[in-house]
């Protein structure tokens, strides 16, 4: 089985401090995301992953970067953490692109406080 | 611009009966299509795509969606809910297989006994 780890559960950080969430997939999985979750907006796409090194904005990446590293593991970071980045945040991983087409599978999420 | 809308916040069913949960989406070309669940405090989990083909796929948990193309329709179903089908569900869209997903707001799904 796919699985997809998140460095932590819950993590309560103050507002201007540098925050990094950190992800892992054990299944050489080319491809990595991070997104969001805001109750009554669903899930949205940070920032994403093709393969090592390589990076591209998602539909809401300001405030953010991230860091690809190694292929297993995919860092999203919050420069200077504000509150309205309070949020649950999902990382998810998939083996590529191309077909026959790959899902995405999501790690546990981290639920972020800014305070 | 694409997007997926599930009109409904909460679908209520009684354990035994048929369950629907609707989405639909507005996207240009041909989309993949996707539902996923999510149980509280825990991530997603897949539960079924359709990418090309019958119009009726198959899933986990004996979930089943219909593609409509000419209602621009995926909605999720199941015969017979189950208590333990409560959770909160995602359907979502990839326009040309970028990866880049494109999330409904989520629908509640509460199944009394």
């Amino acid at each position: 089985d796919v699985k997809v780890t998140q460095s932590s559960r819950y993590l309560v950080k103050r507002t201007g401090e540098k925050v990094f969430l950190e992800c892992v997939q054990d299944m050489d999985h080319e491809n990595m995301f991070w997104y969001r979750q805001d109750p009554g907006l669903g899930l949205r796409l940070i920032y994403f992953s093709y393969d090592v090194k390589m990076k591209e904005k998602g539909d809401i990446p300001e405030g953010y970067s991230v860091s690809r590293e190694k292929k297993e593991r995919f860092s999203l970071i919050l420069e200077s953490a504000s509150t309205n980045q309070t949020s649950m945040y999902l990382c998810a991983s998939r083996l590529r692109t191309g077909l026959p087409y790959n899902e995405q599978f999501f790690g546990p999420g981290t639920r972020l406080t800014v305070l | 611009a694409q997007s997926v809308a599930q009109p409904e916040d909460q679908v209520n069913v009684a354990e035994g009966n048929p369950l629907t949960v609707k989405c639909t989406y507005s996207v240009s070309g041909n989309p993949y299509l996707f539902w996923y669940v999510q149980y509280p405090n825990r991530g997603l989990q897949f539960l079924l795509k359709y990418i090309t083909g019958d119009n009726l796929v198959k899933g986990s948990y004996g979930f089943e969606a219909e593609f409509n193309k000419s209602q621009t329709s995926f909605h999720l179903k199941k015969p017979s809910a189950l208590v333990s089908d409560s959770a909160l569900y995602f359907c979502a869209v990839d326009w040309g297989n970028t990866g880049k997903l494109i999330f409904g707001q989520g629908t509640t799904l509460q199944v009394k006994p």
